[in-house]
Formats: C-alpha cells, sequence, structure tokens
C-alpha cells in the first residue's frame, strides 16, 4: 500500500526565505505526482504536475523535483511571500484507469512572516 | 481550462438524513472522482467514476455512498443516511491526463 509522508509538518519563515518542502512514498513506481496548495477551510490548488519520467517542473518561484528511485520529491519555493502561507499537499498516482487514484501527503503548514 | 464547480459549498443535515453534493458543470472528461478531507486529516480517496460506471471504491465507500452522472454532465455524491462521522470536505475532482483538477469542495456537516 503506498504511503505518502510530508516533512516537515508545519515551517515558519520570514519573509524572502527560500525553502524546501519534502515529500516521501513508499513504492516508487509511481505513474505521476502532483503538488497542491490548500488555503484553511478551501478546495485544493493545483501547483506543479511531475509525470514519472520527468525529473523536475517549474512554474514561476516554484520547483518540484522527484527522484523516483528514492522514492523522494522536493517543492522549492524562492523568495517566499506570506501570500504563500498555506497548507502544501503531495500526491501521486501509481498508473491510469484503476490505479489512478490520488494518495496524499499529511501536508505542510506553511507560515511567512513579515 | 473549466473549472470544476461544486455545489453547495456548506451543508448542515441531521443525522440519518439523506444528502447529496452535485459537481456541475463537467467537462467531457472520463475520469471523476470524490475525495473526503476530514478536519485535520489526510485527503482521502472514496471513489473513481470512469465513463458512467464506479472503477475503484475505497473501504470508506460502503453501501451507504452512491455515485451518478444523471444527465451526462452533473456528477453526484449521494450519502443515504448520515453518520457524524461523516463530516468532512467532500472534494470532487477531473484527472489524467494533465492531472488533476479540483472542485472547492462543499463542507458536511452532520449534526
Amino acid at each position: 500500500k503506498q504511503e505518502v509522508t510530508q516533512i516537515p509538518a508545519a515551517l515558519s519563515v520570514p519573509e524572502g526565505e527560500n525553502l524546501v518542502l519534502n515529500c516521501s512514498f513508499t513504492d516508487s513506481a509511481i505513474y505521476n505526482l502532483q503538488w497542491f496548495r490548500q488555503d484553511p477551510g478551501k478546495g485544493l490548488t493545483s501547483l506543479l504536475l511531475i509525470q514519472s519520467s520527468q525529473r523536475e517542473q517549474t512554474s514561476g518561484r516554484l520547483n518540484a523535483s522527484l527522484d523516483k528511485s528514492s522514492g523522494r520529491s522536493t517543492l522549492y519555493i524562492a523568495a517566499s511571500q506570506p501570500g504563500d502561507s498555506a497548507t502544501y499537499l503531495c500526491a501521486v498516482t501509481l498508473g491510469t484507469g484503476t490505479a489512478s487514484k490520488l494518495t496524499f501527503g499529511t501536508g505542510t503548514r506553511l507560515q511567512v512572516t513579515l | 481550462e473549466p473549472e470544476v464547480t461544486q455545489t453547495p459549498s456548506h451543508q448542515v443535515t441531521q443525522m440519518g438524513q439523506e444528502v447529496i453534493l452535485r459537481c456541475v458543470p463537467i467537462s467531457n472528461h472520463l475520469y471523476f472522482y470524490w475525495y473526503r478531507q476530514i478536519l485535520g486529516q489526510k485527503v482521502e480517496f472514496l471513489v473513481s467514476f470512469y465513463n458512467n460506471e464506479i472503477s475503484e471504491k475505497s473501504e470508506i465507500f460502503d453501501d451507504q455512498f452512491s455515485v451518478e452522472r444523471p444527465d451526462g454532465s452533473n456528477f453526484t455524491l449521494k450519502i443515504r443516511s448520515t453518520k457524524l462521522e461523516d463530516s468532512a470536505m467532500y472534494f470532487c475532482a477531473r484527472g489524467l491526463p494533465y492531472g488533476y483538477t479540483f472542485g472547492s469542495g462543499t463542507r458536511l456537516t452532520v449534526v
């Protein structure tokens, strides 16, 4: 059974810092990995999708990397801003069809202070 | 890409009552999913729906739950007799091949 773990569970940084969020998964035979942002009481906003054949994806100040063999992904946020404060979730799928469901981590709650 | 819209945003119901959560509008995607998130816990998979049939369901998705696509566009999750532990955020999503897009969720409170 796929297990997804995120470290740290919570993180507080001053504005402007660069930071790294970690995600690990137990079954390395993933199809893709997706990072989401969740604001309190709100839905999930997709940030980045990495296919299993890719090593990284970038969007603005966000960069996600994937090391399938070691079962790890990182989300790098450059020059953090107070508006980045949210919970960040990573999730993996094992394939298409009946293997297409997402397995989520518990998330990292990020607070960026002024 | 079209949004995934869910209604209502918040529903309060009494224990034992039936609730229907709706996901509208839906594009011509083939894969749809329902997930839930109990407060403070992980997002959990409930059921996947492919080509108008259930593709996979989790242990949570017992006989109290059902899904339908009644008119080819709306996608509904029905809970027949709600329990207190059904209180959660319920998310509809469409998926693959470009990743998942989630709706804004319905907060269900069972009292």
